[in-house]
């Protein structure tokens, strides 16, 4: 099957770490994403991993991937007023000859001072 | 380098009109793959396009149609609107089919009244 789940929000205070997470249902996904989504904006790609790796850094954000629960996560360190945006995982499944990502409903990640 | 590029930005419909959104892909990239973002929600994928071949297609009516040309731009054309088609339509542009990590354009706004 295919369906993806986030919560809905999340509020941290300025400089905390925040953790987003999600989880999905197809084991035969091979690259999972984490988009962000500025109000009116289009997707931007933060980063992904692969599903035969366990965790990927790539300078303030760490993801971690538990394959056997099928368990992803975001780890924003020091979070800033610019991070407040709706976050997005995906999972990209084959179909037939193409690729399609299938998104969560989006976590909303407010920042407080 | 220019990232993906769609047009119009914004766009007001009636029910019963047809619409055309156009998508530039990533200068390079031969993929293009449409997706509709429906406010509060992730994006659900209409179509990807490689080659100017039809690769796959989601779970949307006949309503929904595409197609790519020679410089690798593509249009989603919708006939027959209606109001559940408001909606942001996402493009995203990739180097290859399968699965190639997917670069997305802003988006047009489409209201249908």
């Amino acid at each position: 099957g295919e369906d993806v789940e986030q919560s809905l929000f999340l509020s941290v205070r300025e400089g905390d770490s925040s953790v987003i997470n999600c989880t999905y249902t197809d084991s035969s996904s091979t690259y999972l994403y984490w988009y962000k989504q500025e109000p009116g904006a289009g997707l931007q790609l933060l980063t992904y991993i692969f599903s035969n790796m366990d965790m990927k850094q790539d300078q303030r954000l760490t993801v971690l991937l538990n394959k056997k629960d099928k368990h992803l996560s975001l780890r924003i360190a020091d979070t800033q007023t610019g991070d407040s945006a709706i976050y997005f995982c995906a999972e990209s499944m084959e179909a037939g000859t193409a690729s399609k990502l299938t998104f969560g409903t989006g976590t909303r990640l407010q920042v407080t001072l | 380098d220019a990232g993906v590029t769609q047009s119009p930005t914004h766009l007001i419909k009636t029910r019963g009109q047809h619409v055309t959104l156009r998508c530039s892909p990533i200068s390079g990239h031969k993929s293009v793959s449409w997706y509709q973002q429906v406010l509060g929600q992730g994006p659900q994928f209409i179509f990807q396009y490689y080659e100017k071949e039809e690769r796959g297609r989601g779970n949307f009516p006949d309503r929904f149609s595409a197609r790519q040309f020679p410089n690798y731009s593509s249009e989603l054309n919708v006939n027959a609107l209606l109001l559940g088609d408001s909606a942001l339509y996402l493009c995203a542009s990739s180097s290859r089919t399968g699965l190639g990590t997917q670069y997305f354009g802003p988006g047009t706004r489409l209201l249908v009244l």
